[in-house]
């Protein structure tokens, strides 16, 4: 099984442009969580899906960032536009239907400068 | 709310020394109680897990018990290696599909030799 996969793995961009992270979930999961990990604030769920559609987005800091979620194996995570306090990790998981288990990608990491 | 609080690191040991990170819990209801390891510049993986009260979860040396009364999950491990440096994070959710995980702020561990 390949995993979770994220893509890309790092990211530098200037404030103000558009970013888009994007994830693959296992084959067979249907819920997808986008977490954003830094120093200062830790791990901070941002989103999750059930069955493509978001059930809870109350992690989402502000209008800036977007998330979608079109079909079972597709996830993008947008932020438009970019602020350097966006830097950080961003993390994919997925988990499927019978376990509350989850399995996270490799994570991008992001600069914005 | 629910929310899991952990030690405060870094905890710092030498190789083949005991291990404890403390964990406790708050939670309405019966969650399922994980810890999940970070290793540098990686994803987090799920260590070990314990879905009911006195059930004791362990991998790779790693054990930890869902203490009920105590609303605790410490993680032990007899002898530590190098290898296990790492961020550790326990974590909470519910017996449902699909729902998202509580982290605590993870406990970084440094093994030297």
């Amino acid at each position: 099984d390949a995993g979770v996969i994220q893509s890309p793995r790092h990211e530098v961009t200037e404030m103000g442009q558009e970013v888009t992270l994007r994830c693959k979930p296992i084959s067979g999961h249907n819920s997808l969580f986008w977490y954003r990990q830094t120093m200062m604030r830790g791990l901070e769920l941002l989103i999750y899906f059930n069955n493509n559609v978001p059930i809870d987005d109350s992690g989402m800091p502000e209008d800036r960032f977007s998330a979608k979620m079109p079909n079972a194996s597709f996830s993008t995570l947008k932020i438009q536009p970019s602020e350097p306090r966006d830097s950080a990790v961003y993390f994919c998981a997925s988990t499927e239907a019978v376990t509350d288990t989850q399995y996270f990608g490799p994570g991008t990491r992001l600069t914005v400068l | 709310g629910n929310s899991v609080t952990q030690m405060e690191g870094p905890v710092t040991l030498s190789e083949e020394a005991f291990l404890t990170i403390n964990c406790t819990y708050t939670a309405t209801g019966y969650p399922s109680l994980f810890w999940y390891v970070q290793y540098p510049g990686e994803g987090l993986q799920l260590l070990l897990k314990a879905t009911k009260a006195d059930d004791k979860g362990s991998n790779k040396g790693f054990e930890a018990t869902y203490r009920k009364e105590t609303t605790s999950f410490h993680l032990e491990k007899g002898s530590v290696q190098v290898s296990d440096s790492a961020v550790y994070f326990c974590a909470l959710s519910f017996n449902q599909a699909g729902t998202a995980l509580i982290f605590g702020k993870g406990t970084t561990l440094s093994v030297s030799s």
